[in-house]
This record gives C-alpha cells, sequence and structure tokens, in this order.
C-alpha cells in the first residue's frame, strides 16, 4: 500500500542549529510534496510545495529538497529559533489521488 | 482572500448525545472540503470530503456524517456521540484536485464525557 511516513520522534535541537526533518514514501511517486507547520491547538498551516522535477525549494529560513531516488524528502530549518517549534508534517498525493499526510515531527528549538 | 471559519471553538457533550460541527468557507467558489479527527499527538484522520454540494464521501466507516447543504458549507454529524469521538476535528478547503494544497480552519476540540 501507498505510504507516506515521518520520524515520529520530536527533535530537540538548540536555537541557532539547523533542524532536519525527514518524510519517506512508499510504493508510488507524487508529483509533488507539500510541508506543513502545526502549531499546539491549531490548524496546520501550508509552507512549502516542491515539485518532483525540483531538487531543491528555500523560503525563508527553510529548505526543502525531493529525491525521486531514495523516495525522501528533507525539510531544514536553518539558524534555528523557540518560535520555530512545532509539529511539521509533509503531505502528498496518494491513494484515489488524495492529499495524504504523514504522522508529523514535532520539533523543539531551545534557547 | 479565502477565510475558512469553523464553530464552536471547543465542546464538552455527554455520551450518547448529538453532535453538529460547522464549517464555512468564504472568498471561493466550488471548493473542496475535507473534515479530519485528530487524536492527542497523533496524525490527522481523513473523515469526509466533498467536491460539491451534496457529493459526500466518506474515508472511515463510523457513527459520524457529513453534509454539505451549500456550496462553501460542511457539516460533521453524529446522532450519538461515543467516547472514542473526543478529539480535535478540523476543516479544511482545497481547489481542485484532491491533491490540492490544503487549508485549514481553527478546529473544534470535543470532549466527550
Amino acid at each position: 500500500s501507498q505510504k507516506i511516513e515521518q520520524n515520529s520522534e520530536a527533535l530537540n535541537i538548540q536555537e541557532g542549529k539547523t533542524a532536519t526533518l525527514t518524510c519517506n514514501y512508499t510504493n508510488y511517486s507524487p508529483a509533488y510534496l507539500q510541508w506543513y507547520r502545526q502549531d499546539p491547538g491549531r490548524g496546520p498551516v501550508f509552507l512549502l510545495l516542491i515539485r518532483e522535477n525540483e531538487k531543491e525549494k528555500r523560503k525563508e529560513r527553510l529548505k526543502v529538497t525531493f529525491d525521486t531516488t531514495l523516495k525522501q524528502s528533507l525539510f531544514h530549518i536553518t539558524a534555528s529559533q523557540p518560535a520555530d517549534s512545532a509539529t511539521y508534517l509533509c503531505a502528498s498525493q496518494a491513494a484515489g489521488n488524495k492529499l495524504t499526510f504523514g504522522g508529523g515531527t514535532r520539533v523543539l528549538v531551545k534557547p | 482572500s479565502q477565510t475558512i471559519h469553523q464553530w464552536p471553538a471547543t465542546l464538552v457533550q455527554p455520551v450518547g448525545s448529538p453532535l453538529s460541527l460547522e464549517c464555512t468557507v468564504e472568498g471561493t467558489s466550488n471548493p473542496n472540503l475535507y473534515w479530519y479527527r485528530q487524536a492527542a499527538g497523533r496524525g490527522l484522520q481523513l473523515l469526509f470530503y466533498s467536491v460539491g454540494i451534496g457529493q459526500i464521501s466518506s474515508e472511515v466507516p463510523q457513527n459520524l456524517s457529513a453534509s454539505r447543504p451549500q456550496d462553501r458549507q460542511f457539516i460533521l454529524s453524529s446522532k450519538k456521540l461515543l467516547l472514542s469521538d473526543s478529539g480535535f476535528y478540523l476543516c479544511a478547503w482545497s481547489g481542485p484536485p484532491l491533491s490540492d494544497t490544503q487549508y485549514f480552519g481553527p478546529g473544534t476540540r470535543l470532549t466527550v464525557l
């Protein structure tokens, strides 16, 4: 079956360092991957979309890569700040052409 | 610009009582609409989606139902709530296709006692 998976363990990182999150997909080839941020008690907010023919995409301190060989997307937060603490979700088109979300990875940036 | 509203923000209901959660979207026409549930510390579970008025697709069989009486209105209902229905309910909209970027509402925190 088609799956999209993220590391369920929380990522604790020191302020100023780069946080790297992983999103893996199996048994399908999405045309694009999306990344969202979710704060506690709030709905997810769209951050970035990267297409299969794009190797890298940037938005301010965020960088996303898409490796179709490894079937993986990496999400980087450079110069991380405590305000970056949140859960980050990846999503892609999967079964039934619907957007399917990974379980999310919680990031905690310590000052 | 588009906005999405959900209400109520929080709800505490006894087991066996009915439920009605409402979601409305402004600033767009013929959106795809979605209902998700999120248990504490867990991922998003897609419950229902709709591509048009009166068109509802169910992802998970359960005691919940959804309706879309108007183009930009999506309602989640239950006749009798279970303890397991507790969670954070999120409404979202997107343009076509179903894999398009989704925009979420503020959510409803439902506690069934």
